[in-house]
């Protein structure tokens, strides 16, 4: 299966602290997108970062990839119990336009 | 901002029944996609559709049908419901087939579908 994979799959932090989610793959891609969904809703772009970058911001968020370990990770910083939500990632690969999905990562930020 | 709109957030239907389900979008988005999500196996796509009556299969089409007769409606179909196919189904758009890959996907809040 060419679907993605996160990890953790759950994670359950204090408010205040920072999220790590990361993402694997086995493709090569064209870029890779971050998406949160809280409980019951759609999902919500929230970053893109593309093959030839290797790290970016966006107000909390900071996205890293690494083509040579085909992974990308997100971090938010000094998370909010708004945060609580499920984080996934989506890429492309070349020639296509589908977009692959991860697994998700399920994070609770406790106020 | 660019709204997706599922007609049911809800459905309730029995084996075998014709399905309907619905979507629209307000930003004259030229692509538009179906997803079911279940939980372990994240989003996968159905159906997608870059122009009004184009359709290309996704990954999982058996047992479902598309329809898009104006650009901003996109239909999807369930044929003969099964229980199998009671999931979440996920309607999203995104501006158009050029560059696909780096535009962002613009999701409605689904609609979750029980089959008995």
């Amino acid at each position: 299966s060419q679907q993605g994979e996160e990890d953790p799959q759950a994670l359950s932090i204090q408010e205040g602290e920072n999220a790590t989610m990361n993402c694997s793959y086995k493709t090569s891609i064209n870029n890779l997108q971050w998406y949160r969904q809280n409980s019951g809703r759609g999902l919500v772009h929230l970053i893109l970062i593309r093959s030839n970058e290797r790290e970016k911001h966006s107000g909390r968020l900071r996205v890293t990839l690494d083509t040579s370990k085909k992974s990308s990770s997100l971090l938010i910083t000094a998370s909010r119990a708004a945060d609580t939500a499920s984080y996934f990632c989506a890429y492309t690969t070349s020639g296509t336009y589908k977009y692959i999905f991860g697994t998700g990562t399920r994070l609770k930020v406790l106020a | 901002d660019v709204k997706v709109t599922q007609s049911s957030r809800y459905l309730v239907k029995r084996t075998g029944e014709k399905v309907f389900l619905e979507c629209v979008q307000d930003m004259d988005h030229e692509n538009m996609f179906w997803y079911r999500q279940d939980p372990g196996l994240g989003l996968r796509l159905i159906y997608f559709s870059y122009d009004v009556k184009m359709k290309e299969k996704g990954d999982i089409p058996e047992g479902y049908s598309v329809s898009r007769e104006k650009k901003e409606r996109f239909s999807l179909i369930l044929e003969s419901a099964s229980t199998n196919q009671t999931s979440m189904y996920l309607c999203a758009s995104s501006v158009d087939r050029w560059n696909v890959s780096y535009q962002p996907q613009h999701f409605g809040d689904g609609t979750r579908l029980s089959i008995l």
